[in-house]
């Protein structure tokens, strides 16, 4: 399975954006990158996901390096409510629904 | 939509006993997944159920089995319980690419 790596931790303050780096030097041409989040005392849930190019959602941006041996979680303004553990995760295209948590990034986020 | 929903939301129980945990998926997911989370780890992937059939399993002991039901619900059977089985049980369900957890199941073993 390939790994990912990520800090230990970051903080922002609010209304900043923040932007959480993940590492994932095995990728493989397969591997689709997935980012979750799990707010204190709750279930990991999805955030945004990509193979090659750069992606937009409602929560958040991706950016994909063009080696794809990196990536970036973007959140253009933190709140208070983005303080969670972000999960960058390498999930294979072909077993989909497997995903393999490291140990993540404790956002804090300070008003 | 009540989302994935699982029970009970805790339980302790002591060593060498045996636990079975429940999971609801969201409506009109066909596909479980069980993962078991330690305190300050990131979530451990246990197995998974499409179809009433485990179709992946991740390094966890014989101990660990499941069940899924034609409605697709989930069990999740814990037997002979070590104290390092205390973690946070979570069920996830998928149809595509993305899945959605429920909230968990504390499990303490003493």
């Amino acid at each position: 399975d390939a790994k990912t790596t990520q800090p230990n931790s970051m903080e922002s303050n609010e209304e900043e954006p923040v932007h959480l780096p993940c590492n994932h030097s095995t990728i493989s041409g397969t591997d689709y990158i997935h980012w979750y989040r799990q707010l204190p005392s709750q279930g990991p849930e999805y955030v945004i996901h990509g193979l090659t190019s750069n992606v937009n959602n409602r929560m958040a941006s991706l950016a994909i390096a063009e080696d794809r041996k990196s990536s970036t979680l973007i959140l253009h303004r933190a709140t208070l409510r983005d303080a969670a553990v972000y999960y960058c995760i390498l999930r294979d295209a072909i077993n989909t629904d497997k995903l393999i948590f490291g140990t993540g990034t404790r956002l804090q986020v300070f008003p | 939509d009540a989302g994935v929903t699982q029970s009970p939301t805790h339980l302790i129980k002591t060593r060498g006993q045996q636990v079975t945990l429940r999971c609801s998926p969201k409506s009109g997911h066909d596909t479980v997944s069980w993962y078991q989370q330690a305190l300050g780890q990131g979530p451990q992937f246990i197995f998974q159920y499409y179809e009433e059939e485990e179709r992946q399993r991740g390094n966890f002991p014989d101990r660990f089995s499941g069940h899924q039901f034609p409605n697709y619900s989930s069990e999740l059977n814990v037997n002979a319980l070590l104290l390092g089985d205390s973690a946070l049980y979570l069920c996830a369900s998928s149809q595509f690419y993305e899945q959605f957890f429920g909230p968990g199941t504390r499990l303490t073993v003493l």
